[in-house]
């Protein structure tokens, strides 16, 4: 079964700081990476998304970085804020119609 | 407004019961999905659908089921043969096209007495 490795499983800095989550993964069908950013007691919401023709996406102030010859892409939070503090999701797909996920990286930011 | 709902939100069951778990989307789109959250394990998919009358399951398949009959449903039954189900349930759904944002629905946590 094909895994994505997420790491760290939680994360605290503080206002201001910069937040950086890694996923690593096996094998992909599509070099579509997507982020997913979780509330408490909702559902998972599109943050942020990259395809393999970058290295790097900027939205705002979340940046992606993917590393195609190592198999690794990252999310990066500029400027986090206290309402950014959720549960993100990394996920790469190995097939058509389905996402392999990271086991989530709970971020609380200090403020 | 276009999106996926999901009912209830809130589930209770008692042991040895199948419960049924609804799923509703009006964005129009073909594949459907069903993933359960624990905390720690991030999100496990239990079954999908591309189509209309067709499913397949995911890693986690074992004591649920689902049906597909309308292209907006896709309600999941978690059976008395699933051994934990006490989780937080998310629905999705999707366009073909893999580079399309898949929606999740808000949820629906059930709990098992």
């Amino acid at each position: 079964q094909q895994q994505v490795k997420q790491s760290p499983q939680s994360l605290i800095v503080q206002k201001g700081g910069i937040p950086i989550i890694n996923c690593a993964y096996e094998n992909t069908a599509f070099d579509y990476f997507p982020w997913y950013q979780q509330f408490p007691g909702k559902g998972p919401a599109l943050l942020i998304a990259i395809r393999p023709d970058v290295s790097e996406k900027k939205e705002g102030r979340f940046t992606i970085s993917f590393n195609k010859s190592a198999k690794q892409f990252s999310l990066h939070i500029m400027d986090s804020q206290p309402g950014d503090s959720a549960t993100y999701f990394c996920a790469a797909p190995p097939g058509t119609y389905k996402y392999i996920f990271g086991t989530g990286t709970r971020l609380k930011v200090l403020a | 407004d276009g999106g996926i709902t999901q009912s209830p939100k809130y589930l209770f069951r008692k042991e040895g019961q199948n419960v049924t778990l609804s799923c509703e989307q009006n964005l129009n789109h073909d594949a459907m999905y069903w993933y359960r959250q624990d905390p720690g394990q991030g999100l496990r998919l239990i079954y999908y659908s591309q189509i209309v009358n067709d499913f397949q399951k995911g890693d986690i398949a074992e004591g649920y089921s689902v049906s597909r009959e309308k292209k907006e449903s896709f309600p999941l039954t978690v059976t008395s043969a699933q051994k934990n189900p006490t989780a937080f349930y998310l629905c999705a759904s999707r366009k073909g096209d893999p580079y399309n944002e898949q929606f999740f629905g808000p949820g629906t946590r059930l709990t098992v007495l």
